[in-house]
């Protein structure tokens, strides 16, 4: 099954660009992930899906401020001109046979 | 606009039993899958169970294994998880998801309901 590594935390100033990473394991470097954003206090909110040939889908609403790419195994979600209320958790996803899997998350911090 | 609302939760004992529920509206229910979420307090997220289209197939965590049972209406477009047996470690906010047709990826969350299990 997929296991899917972040780093636990990030900060970048208001303004300015930040971009996490979401490392498939082994072996699974072509599956497709989905980024959500928890806001505090807040669900879980969808804000993209990588498909398998590096193409990338927002969901409705997303600002053209959050984009994605990937490289090999990893998948990035580059913030950029950063607000105030992008402070979040943010979690990559992914499934495999009879399984959901989530990354650990990572905790922006905006400055 | 589709809207997944949330309800059931509460304070429970240990061994005991809750039933929530998630009615959905804003889009047709019966033509995706649906799942459930939770994430334990300061924690992050966890799946626990998903179920096809049709109710007819279904799967869960290992942790919730023999103890929970993810259910659906299609007639009242509503998602159920029936939990017996609760533990303290399945104290967590539960959320509602909308997997994206044709995946496992979760296109749509609910704003959860919190779920204690404390003596």
């Amino acid at each position: 099954q997929p296991v899917l590594t972040q780093s636990p935390s990030a900060s970048a100033s208001l303004g300015a660009s930040v971009k996490l990473t979401c490392t498939l394991s082994r072996g699974h470097s072509s599956y497709v992930i989905a980024w959500h954003q928890q806001q505090p206090e807040k669900g879980p909110r969808y804000l993209m899906k990588f498909n398998s040939d590096g193409s990338h889908t927002k969901g409705d609403g997303i600002p053209d401020r959050f984009s994605g790419s990937s490289s090999g195994a990893e998948r990035y979600l580059t913030i950029s001109s950063l607000q105030s209320e992008d402070e979040a958790d943010y979690y990559c996803q992914t499934w495999g046979t009879g399984t959901v899997v989530f990354g650990g998350g990572t905790k922006l911090t905006v400055l | 606009e589709v809207q997944l609302l949330e309800s059931g939760g509460g304070l429970v004992r240990p061994g005991g039993s809750l039933r929530l529920s998630c009615a959905a509206s804003g889009f047709t229910f019966g033509s995706n899958a649906m799942s459930w979420v939770r994430q334990a307090p300061g924690k992050g997220l966890k799946w626990v169970s998903s179920i096809s289209e049709s109710g007819i197939s279904a799967y869960s965590a290992d942790s919730v294994k023999g103890r929970f049972t993810i259910s659906r209406d299609n007639s009242k477009n509503t998602l159920y998880l029936q939990m017996n047996n609760l533990r303290a470690e399945d104290t967590a906010i539960y959320y509602c998801a909308k997997d994206e047709v044709g995946t496992s990826l979760f296109h749509f969350w609910g704003q959860g309901t919190l779920v204690t299990v404390s003596s």
